[in-house]
């Protein structure tokens, strides 16, 4: 079955630097690849995807990249604020199940 | 915030007891999907809902059971709860296409508690 893995599992970083957090599938049937981000205590929020035909895509100060032939993808936050501390969940789907991640707890130090 | 929405948002239960979830989907979602998250783990797939039917199963034993109506809103139901099922219990809504769903959006959980 698909495996994820996520990396590192927290993190901590200064106001305005950048962020990366990594993951790794191993269904290579995977074409989809979410980013979710749960506050304390609330829902995971759907802040970023990608599907398989692309190798980046860009919000804002959110990108994901992925590598397909690697069966790697990342999230990467430049200019981090205090508001984007919160943990941060990849997922890739298997079959009709989306498997998560176990989750990267970001840190961002005002 | 998403359209989806659960109940109830808490709830304590003994073991051995029985629990029912409800889920109601964002308009135009057809797909309920429901996970479990315990506390700093990720969601883990708790099973699938798609035009009333269970359309795919995480590893979970058959005392988790689900049913989705014609509105596509979906129940969960836990029957002989243990200890290791306190977790918070979410749904995720998504649009099904020709077999294939992927964005989901999540309900705000439900936090479950057994003593």
């Amino acid at each position: 079955g698909e495996n994820v893995e996520q990396h590192p599992s927290t993190l901590s970083v200064q106001e305005g630097d950048s962020a990366v957090i990594k993951c790794t599938y191993s269904d290579s049937a995977s074409n989809y690849f979410p980013w979710y981000k749960q506050e304390l205590g609330k829902r995971p929020q759907l802040i970023i995807d990608i599907r398989s035909n692309v190798g980046e895509k860009k919000d804002q100060r959110i990108a994901v990249t992925l590598n397909k032939t690697a069966k790697h993808f990342s999230l990467h936050i430049t200019e981090t604020q205090p508001e984007d501390s919160a943990v941060y969940f990849c997922a890739a789907p298997y079959n009709n199940d989306m498997r998560f991640g176990a989750g990267t707890r970001l840190t961002v130090k005002p | 915030e998403t359209g989806v929405t659960q109940s109830p948002t808490h709830l304590i239960k003994t073991r051995g007891q029985q629990v029912t979830l409800r889920c109601s989907s964002q308009s135009g979602h057809n797909t309920v999907s429901w996970y479990q998250q315990a506390l700093g783990q990720g969601p883990q797939f708790i099973f699938q809902y798609y035009r009333e039917e269970e359309n795919g199963r995480g590893n979970f034993p058959p005392r988790f059971s689900g049913l989705q109506f014609p509105n596509y809103s979906s129940e969960l139901n836990v029957n002989a709860l243990e200890l290791d099922d306190s977790a918070l219990y979410l749904c995720a809504s998504s649009s099904q296409v020709s077999g294939t769903s992927y964005e989901q959006y999540f309900g705000p959980g439900t936090r479950l508690t057994v003593t």
